[in-house]
Parts: C-alpha cells; structure tokens; sequence
C-alpha cells in the first residue's frame, strides 16, 4: 500500500548534536511538508517543498534543515541552533504544489532531550 | 490571509450523544476546508474535505460537517458518540490565495464518557 512513512519513531538528542528524521513516500506525491507539533498548538510548518530540488521555510524554520534531492524523500535535520526541539515531528505529502487536495501524513517521530 | 479558530480546546459527550466540533474559518476567497483526525502518537487522518461542491459532506465513520459560508463555519458533527471516537480533530483551511498553503486549527480534543 502506499504511504509515507517516517523514522524514527522515538528520537533523543544530546545537547550540542544534530539529528536526522527520515521521511519517504511512495505516493508519487509532488509536495512534501515538515510539521512540529506542540500541545495545544496545532500544526505549525516548519519546511515545505513543492518540487525536487526546490523547499521554502514555513513559519517557523530557524534550527532546522532540509533537502529534496529525490521526490520521494525530504528529510529534516534537527541542528543545535534549535533550542527547545522536544516536540512530535509530522511529515506530509500532497499531490502536487499547487493543489486543493488534502494532505496525507506519516505517523511521526517523536523527539526528546537527553 | 487565512486562519482557522476551533472553539474549545476539549469536548467531552457520552457515548450515544451528539458530537458537535466547531470550526470558523477566515479566507477572502473561496476556501477548501478539512477536517482531520488524530489518535494518540499518530499521524492525521483526513475525515473529510469540502472543495466548493455540496456544502454538507459526509466523512468516514458517521461524521460529517455542513459549510456555511455566511456564518463562515464547517462544523463537523456525528449523531452518536462512539468510544472509538476519542481522539483529537482538527480542522484546515487552504485557498488560491495562500498559494494553497494548509492552515491548521489549534485542534479539539474529543473524550467520550461510558
């Protein structure tokens, strides 16, 4: 079946270190979405990418990195710059860039301080 | 600009009553609206969409939600609580005018009584 899937599930980050979260689709989908989502604040964007070799910052990129070197992955790296990272990381994707279509995630990746 | 206001962080019904989640949008310009469901350490699942067709939509599992675009809302409502419908739901909004960026509620977190 196709999907998105995201790894890790659990994540811990020593001070000081950069981390990786992975996110692969199999759903030809042309866009692909980082969320950071926090207790009682929804769904906050963090890093959007509508083609290969093409992303923009959400609102709120400062800390984090990204690529889309192939359409079917975007990972997101977690950098030292970011000071307060404990948070449940969602990756989505949609069917092209420009769409009215919904979003489909992954099941997330939950990361935490050491 | 767009923006989506969910009133009230929790709902809580008993099982067999009715379920009401209220959702008001803001967009100058005809908008497409979500509803999406999310069930502990989760990713979102997509209940249902409005894209300017019939303005009462049914979703999966018994809910459905009705725009009204005077009173700029989509609530979504199921006539009968079911324990399995514990979870959080959020409601979205995108337009052409946000370049179809996806605007996330804050989220209702929906706890079912025995």
């Amino acid at each position: 079946d196709g999907g998105i899937t995201q790894s890790p599930k659990y994540l811990f980050r020593k001070e000081g270190q950069n981390v990786t979260l992975s996110c692969e689709q199999n759903l030809n989908h042309d866009a692909m979405y980082w969320y950071r989502q926090d207790p009682g604040q929804g769904l906050r964007l963090i890093y959007y990418s509508q083609i290969v070799n093409d992303f923009q910052k959400g609102d709120i990129a400062e800390g984090y990195s990204v690529s889309r070197e192939k359409k079917e992955s975007f990972p997101l790296t977690v950098t030292s710059a970011q000071k307060n990272p404990t948070a449940f990381y969602l990756c989505a994707s949609r069917t092209g860039g420009y769409s009215n279509q919904p979003q489909h995630f992954g099941d997330g990746t939950r990361l935490s301080i050491l | 600009a767009q923006s989506v206001t969910q009133l009230g962080s929790h709902v809580s019904v008993s099982e067999g009553a009715l379920v009401l989640l209220r959702c008001n949008y803001s967009s100058s310009v005809p908008p497409y609206l979500f509803w999406y469901v999310q069930y502990p350490n989760q990713g979102l699942q997509l209940l249902l969409k409005y894209t300017s067709a019939a303005t009462l939509v049914k979703g999966i599992n018994g809910f459905e939600a009705e725009f009204k675009k005077s009173e700029t809302s989509f609530h979504l409502t199921k006539p009968s609580a079911h324990m399995s419908d514990a979870a959080e739901y959020f409601c979205a909004v995108s337009d052409l005018g946000g370049g179809f960026k996806t605007i996330f509620g804050a989220g209702t977190r929906l706890f079912v009584k025995a």
